[in-house]
């Protein structure tokens, strides 16, 4: 059974704090991602990586940056938490380009819901 | 820039009739997969359906099917005979197959489903 894991489900931090999200897949996927997903906002992409060591800014990258070393783990960072970083942050990977018509389907991870007071 | 609409931010139906969640999307590619995602309450998101642009016959999985209109650039979801189960928020997503990797999810709808 595929699995994305994320490494807490809940977390509270407070402002000005270095925050680590962690994401790990089992699926041997190229692709991972991390979303932040807000009431009425939908899923809006952080950042997203096609490969180990390989990174690309997405929609929101302002206040977050990314690590991935190996690949299945991609961690999230929020080098100085805010308020408006409180949020439920979620982790997704999927197949790569190459093979020809991959379905491309996103595995999610349960999220993260951070609260930074 | 590609974009996804959900003009419906919560919809409600009563068990066993049928409802279709609208979806519309804006771009200038040719190819490209749509999805429909189901997240239901504290749990983890799930696909619905895919749907291939280049693919005229519109997907089925069981009770979900969709109605896929390429030249409106429409995508809905209709699901049959609902269950309390899917009560859930639904995300019509966009992905294209050249370039770059990236999704672009809508804002979601609400799905409530009537005893």
């Amino acid at each position: 059974d595929v699995k994305v894991t994320q490494s807490s489900r809940y977390l509270v931090k407070r402002t000005g704090e270095k925050v680590f999200l962690e994401c790990v897949q089992d699926m041997d996927h190229e692709n991972m991602f991390w979303y932040r997903q807000d009431p009425g906002l939908g899923l809006r992409l952080i950042y997203f990586s096609y490969d180990v060591k390989m990174k690309e800014k997405g929609d929101i990258p302002e206040g977050y940056s990314v690590s991935r070393e190996k690949k299945e783990r991609f961690s999230l960072i929020l080098e100085s938490a805010s308020t408006n970083q409180t949020s439920m942050y979620l982790c997704a990977s999927s197949t790569g380009t190459g093979t020809w018509r991959r379905n491309y389907e996103q595995y999610f991870g349960p999220g993260t819901r951070l609260t930074v007071t | 820039a590609q974009t996804v609409t959900q003009s419906q931010p919560e919809m409600s139906v009563q068990e066993a009739e049928t409802v279709t969640l609208s979806c519309t999307y804006d771009t200038s590619e040719s190819d490209y997969y749509l999805f429909w995602y189901k997240q239901p309450p504290s749990r983890q998101m799930i696909l619905v359906i895919r749907q291939e642009a280049y693919k005229q016959q519109n997907a089925t999985e069981n009770r979900f099917s969709v109605n896929f209109q390429k030249a409106a650039k429409s995508f809905s979801l209709k699901i049959s005979d609902s269950q309390l189960g899917d009560a859930a928020m639904y995300f019509c997503a966009y992905r294209y197959l050249s370039g770059t990797y990236k999704y672009i999810f809508g804002t979601g709808t609400r799905l409530k489903v009537l005893a």
